[in-house]
């Protein structure tokens, strides 16, 4: 079944240090890959996504996802976290023709100080 | 440029009540979208909009939701009757064309709790 999983739910940084949250997908062919954040009392906010070629891509905010075919992933990294960054990330998939945005569980970042 | 507003912030009813949300999308953006965000997990797709035509409204539980969009700006969610589960943040989101490929604009959310 085509899915999307961050095997992450919770993940604490100390401010300055760097991050990775993790993103895996299931699917036959390479979806369309996308990064959101929702921090608290806010609407999701795109941070970057992937469609094809380069296999690095720089977002927002200082965020980078690398895509992996071989590993089916879609890791976000920054390298060097501020308290700002304190948030929800979903990593989200289109699969198919319709569209559709499917998203992943979640990864809650919480950064000390 | 304004975003997608969302009202009301928050609602608290009881189960077998009747609740409405609505959503004003970004002018010009032809796709809506409402999605259903239950606690712990990610956001879920519940109907998708192109100006005042249903597109995908494949996982709405319609014996108890139904949405509307009207001239194609405007949009509605309404549950009844409302059950425990149902308890969530609605999430409204907008796109300039279907899909937008993924770039969708959302607005701050309904959170509803049902008692």
């Amino acid at each position: 079944a085509q899915s999307v999983t961050q095997p992450d739910i919770h993940i604490t940084v100390s401010e300055g240090a760097s991050l990775e949250l993790r993103c895996n997908y299931s699917y036959g062919a390479t979806p369309y890959l996308f990064w959101y954040v929702q921090s608290p009392g806010q609407g999701l906010q795109l941070l970057l996504k992937y469609f094809s070629g380069d296999t690095l891509v720089q977002g927002i905010k200082g965020f980078e996802a690398e895509f992996k075919r071989s590993q089916s992933s879609f890791n976000l990294r920054k390298p060097s976290v501020h308290w700002s960054d304190a948030a929800e990330y979903f990593c989200a998939v289109v699969m198919d023709s319709s569209y559709k945005l499917i998203f992943g569980s979640g990864t809650r970042l919480l950064v000390r100080p | 440029e304004a975003g997608v507003a969302q009202s009301p912030r928050y609602k608290i009813i009881e189960k077998r009540q009747s609740v409405a949300f609505w959503c004003n999308p970004i002018s010009g953006h032809a796709t809506l979208y409402w999605y259903q965000q239950i606690l712990g997990q990610g956001p879920k797709l519940l109907i998708q909009f192109q100006n005042n035509g249903v597109v995908d409204d494949s996982q709405l539980p319609k014996d108890r939701f139904s949405a509307e969009r009207l001239k194609g700006v405007d949009s509605t969610l309404k549950i009844q009757p409302a059950k425990l589960e149902d308890s969530a943040v609605y999430l409204c989101a907008s796109s300039l064309e279907t899909g937008g490929i993924g770039k969708l604009f959302f607005g701050s959310g309904t959170q509803l709790s049902v008692l």
